[in-house]
């Protein structure tokens, strides 16, 4: 299964808003609304941050929310904090129980 | 508290089997689909499979089909991965992950603390 498209790399200054996107097949993205996104910290496990697109699990900052159109999956980050610089991955659900996940995204506060 | 607790680091000669594994607790580890992710050195995730401890369903990336097998032990809320002729390219950080839905969920809510495996002559 092809991993999902994210960009290397994007930056935003403390209190902008960024989004990073997430570009899959008609197969995957397209198909379901089974799309994730992971926070992860140096020497850190990744972190659950949305879920089925737009779900975001008990505890986590309403800054972060998700979207989708068609094949492309975003995540946006309002108000970008310096404890927000991390490395950044979706994930999505393809077909026979199988997952796929991007290719991550740092991100830098400037 | 819920968590997965992965066991210790590894350094394996190539040809050398492996087995690692990961344990819940705070939870009814056998209500909940245990997927294996696998992290090479400067690179991103990738899935390799997914098991249900209740009754060892068990299903892999093709990727990852053939090149290793997961398995469970309910009785001691216990997933491994393992590996019978380990390669210097299986050298990565592996993590254990909790899925938040069932077999086809893609959002892993609670994840181990990840076991390094490196594979050197």
């Amino acid at each position: 299964q092809s991993a999902l498209t994210q960009p290397a790399s994007v930056s935003g200054s403390p209190g902008q808003s960024i989004s990073i996107s997430c570009t899959g097949t008609s197969s995957g993205v397209g198909s379901y609304n089974l799309v994730s996104w992971y926070q992860r910290h140096p020497g850190r496990a990744p972190k659950l941050m949305i879920y089925e697109v737009t779900k975001r699990p008990s505890g986590v900052s309403n800054r972060f929310s998700g979207s989708k159109s068609g094949n492309t999956a975003s995540l946006t980050i309002s108000g970008l904090q310096a404890e927000d610089e991390a490395d950044y991955y979706c994930s999505s659900y393809v077909n026979a129980a199988t997952v796929v996940f991007g290719g991550g995204t740092k991100l830098t506060v400037l | 508290e819920v968590q997965l607790v992965q066991s210790g680091a590894e350094v394996k000669k190539p040809g050398e089997s492996l087995k690692i594994s990961c344990k819940g607790s705070g939870y009814y580890f056998t209500t909940y689909w245990i997927a294996w992710v696998r992290q090479m050195p400067g690179k991103g995730l990738e899935w390799m499979g997914i098991i249900f401890p209740g009754d060892s369903d068990t299903r892999y990336s093709p990727s990852f089909q053939g090149q290793v097998t997961i398995s469970a032990d309910k009785s001691i809320n216990t997933a491994y991965v393992q590996w019978s002729s380990l390669k210097a390219s299986d050298t990565a950080l592996y993590y254990c992950a909790r899925t938040l839905g069932n077999v086809n969920s893609d959002a892993f809510d609670i994840w181990g603390q990840g076991t390094k495996v490196t594979v050197s002559s």
